[in-house]
């Protein structure tokens, strides 16, 4: 059972089109990440959300952290090419440095 | 900062010989975590280390597996005998001590490619 869970797994969209992924869990993060990791590299830190409610803003992405710390969304506004890559979410639990990872979202922005 | 460094960045070899993969991590993070990535499972924790012990090996998959940190700046991950179905990309990554609540930083390396045929 993944505890972590991602939607879509595949996304394929017209550069200019906005978009919103998801990460759903039936348990409570204290913290939770999101990652993109490019083809052959290793994911790189986008945000980290901590607060229930938090919205956090980068650039064109939206990140948004659930009332209850369950889940998450990535909201990205008029996509780029350049956004194409896999989109991982990575929750946190009590404080711990130990990271649960969904599958991610694999994003293709078509020019 | 050159980042974690991870090697070899490709790995062929088959079934029933030893693989070892090397990570060195960013100067002055003070946690190290090896990942296992296949697109049936997604990225899994296989262990972490802490000012070079382990703390968690609870995703190591069985005893075929092991891993290492001699010191603060090398960790290896050694599978022994190596299947087929041990194929997949091997990260590496490190993070700076948190002192806190707010979730620190997992800085990865390019990983590893291993192919065990």
């Amino acid at each position: 059972t993944q505890l972590l869970e991602q939607s879509p797994q595949f996304l394929s969209i017209q550069e200019g089109e906005n978009l919103t992924v998801y990460c759903n869990s039936s348990s409570v993060f204290s913290s939770l990440q999101w990652y993109r990791q490019e083809p052959g590299e290793g994911p790189v830190l986008l945000v980290t959300v901590v607060t229930g409610g938090e919205v956090k803003k980068l650039k064109r992405l939206t990140f948004q952290f659930g009332d209850a710390r369950k889940d998450s969304s990535l909201h990205i506004t008029a996509a780029q090419p350049g956004d194409t890559g896999l989109y991982l979410c990575a929750g946190a639990r009590g404080g711990s440095e130990k990271l649960v990872f969904g599958k991610g979202t694999k994003l293709t922005v078509n020019p | 900062d050159a980042g974690v460094i991870q090697s070899p960045r490709h790995e062929v070899t088959e079934m029933g010989q030893e693989v070892t993969l090397r990570c060195k991590p960013i100067s002055g993070h003070d946690y190290l975590f090896w990942y296992r990535q296949t697109m049936m499972r997604g990225l899994e924790l296989l262990i972490y280390f802490n000012n070079n012990v382990p703390i968690d090996d609870s995703g190591m998959p069985e005893d075929r597996f092991s891993a290492k940190m001699p010191n603060a700046s090398f960790s290896t991950l050694k599978i022994q005998p190596s299947e087929p179905r041990d194929s997949a990309v091997y990260f590496c990554a490190s993070s700076p001590h948190s002192g806190g609540a707010r979730q620190e930083t997992q800085y990865f390396g390019p990983g590893t490619r291993l192919l065990v045929l």
